[in-house]
């Protein structure tokens, strides 16, 4: 099935510091979505993102619709132990009503 | 209120059987959907249901189907396992179909083939 490309796969830091991940697709998407999957448990929903160019925060979270419409961008402001899971975004088309997931990117953070 | 369940959490079957999953979803929704998550493949959406019909399709064999209750309740049902079904299997509600991207996933059931 089709996957959006989701980088960095993984990513290793250190409490206090900020972290940038981001997502591409070769499809137009009307709206992008950011999860968030801690260990045996569903995704949570982060962000959602409507327009492209939007710039939507979530507490230390802050995410970005591109203008293309053709990525986004997850950033997350002096991160804490909680932050640490798995990031997924997701593109939503309105044709085919269907969520598309990226493979993820992994946040541990390095005590 | 609360979330939406999915039960069992846990499940071991033999290569060969079927095996039936079902999803609670949230008070009031009624749209429920379905998705197979691999460390492989990722999450891949399998099936939407809204009113007791299925309203769109992944790309999955015959094997996989689901049904919805006229309470909203759904049931996944995977028929000849394969070693490669072994996945989590996670349950999304949200109000309508239409704005089904404001998902609500339950905490999956974990399937092994064996």
């Amino acid at each position: 099935g089709q996957q959006l490309n989701q980088s960095p796969q993984s990513m290793f830091i250190q409490e206090g510091e900020d972290v940038s991940m981001n997502c591409t697709s070769s499809s137009i998407f009307n709206t992008w979505l950011w999860y968030k999957q801690d260990p045996g448990e569903g995704p949570v929903l982060l962000i959602a993102l409507y327009k492209a160019g939007e710039l939507t925060s979530n507490g230390r979270l802050t995410a970005q619709f591109g203008i293309t419409r053709k990525d986004s961008f997850l950033n997350i402001s002096a991160s804490i132990p909680s932050d640490v899971g798995i990031y997924f975004c997701s593109g939503f088309n309105f044709g085919n009503e269907k969520l598309t997931f990226g493979t993820g990117t992994r946040l541990t953070i390095i005590p | 209120k609360a979330g939406v369940t999915q039960t069992p959490r846990y499940l071991i079957k033999t290569r060969g059987q079927q095996v039936t999953l079902s999803c609670s979803p949230i008070s009031g929704h009624r749209s429920v959907s379905w998705y197979q998550q691999t460390p492989g493949q990722g999450l891949q959406f399998l099936f939407e249901y809204f009113s007791e019909t299925q309203r769109n399709k992944g790309n999955f064999p015959g094997r996989f189907s689901g049904r919805q209750f006229s309470n909203s309740r759904s049931e996944m049902n995977v028929s000849t396992l394969e070693l490669g079904d072994s996945a989590l299997y996670l349950c999304a509600s949200s109000l309508f179909p239409t704005v089904s991207y404001e998902q609500y996933f339950g905490p999956g059931t974990r399937l092994t083939v064996t």
